[in-house]
């Protein structure tokens, strides 16, 4: 049973353009959300988080944005970079328990 | 060194044999997390650590899996008689103490089961 789902496996978007990137997840005991990034060969890196009290984070050109009640989040990219292309993966937690990850979204930014 | 730190980059092995996955968290990192990435996958959890023990072993494929951490540092995932479907990145992660903080990852093992 997937807890957090990623259900775009690609998105392409044009460069300078805005990129949103869409998680849902089923356990409404997760109280700490995290967003990373991946690029071929390496490991995942963390982007940005946001707790569970908050509906909007933002640093610099990201901003993720929490919905409770529709158990969804989303990750916002603007402008869109060549650099932003990867995967990126939405992950859950609940208190001291483990992270769950989605599948990830592939994104490609076009020029 | 600064970062989470996995050993071998890369490892090719034979079906049927065993073989042993090397993480060095960051110093002073309690938490410590195995994940797997099978080719078009996502992040499969296998197993994390609090200090040395393994409150969460769920996400172990099978009794073929085990790991151990010591000293509350280097962990180790063995993969006894590995089979084909073993081949994927393992990536192992670590965080402070309390768990719902962002994991710095490794830059993982690629399996190869041959």
């Amino acid at each position: 049973d997937q807890q957090v789902k990623q259900n775009s496996p690609s998105l392409s978007v044009q460069e300078g353009r805005i990129s949103i990137l869409n998680c849902d997840y089923t356990n409404s005991m997760f109280d700490y959300f995290l967003w990373y990034k991946k690029y071929p060969a390496e490991g995942p890196t963390f982007l940005i988080s946001i707790s569970s009290i908050k509906d909007k984070n933002e640093d610099g050109r990201f901003t993720v944005f929490l919905n409770k009640s529709a158990k969804h989040l989303s990750l916002h990219i603007v402008p869109s970079q060549p650099g932003d292309s990867a995967v990126y993966f939405c992950a859950a937690a609940r208190g001291n328990d483990k992270i769950i990850f989605g599948k990830g979204t592939r994104l490609h930014i076009l020029p | 060194g600064a970062g989470v730190s996995q050993s071998p980059s890369n490892k090719v092995t034979e079906k049927g044999k065993d073989v042993e996955l090397r993480c060095d968290p960051i110093s002073g990192h309690t938490a410590l997390y195995w994940y797997r990435q099978s080719l078009g996958q996502g992040l499969e959890f296998l197993i994390y650590f609090q200090g040395n023990s393994a409150p969460d072993k769920s996400g172990l494929p099978s009794d073929r899996f085990s790991a151990e951490r010591t000293g509350g540092s280097v962990s180790t995932l063995t993969i006894q008689r590995t089979q084909q479907e073993d081949s994927a990145v393992y990536l192992c992660a670590s965080s402070e103490t309390v768990l719902n903080t962002e994991a710095f990852f490794g830059q993982g093992t690629r399996l190869t089961v041959v």
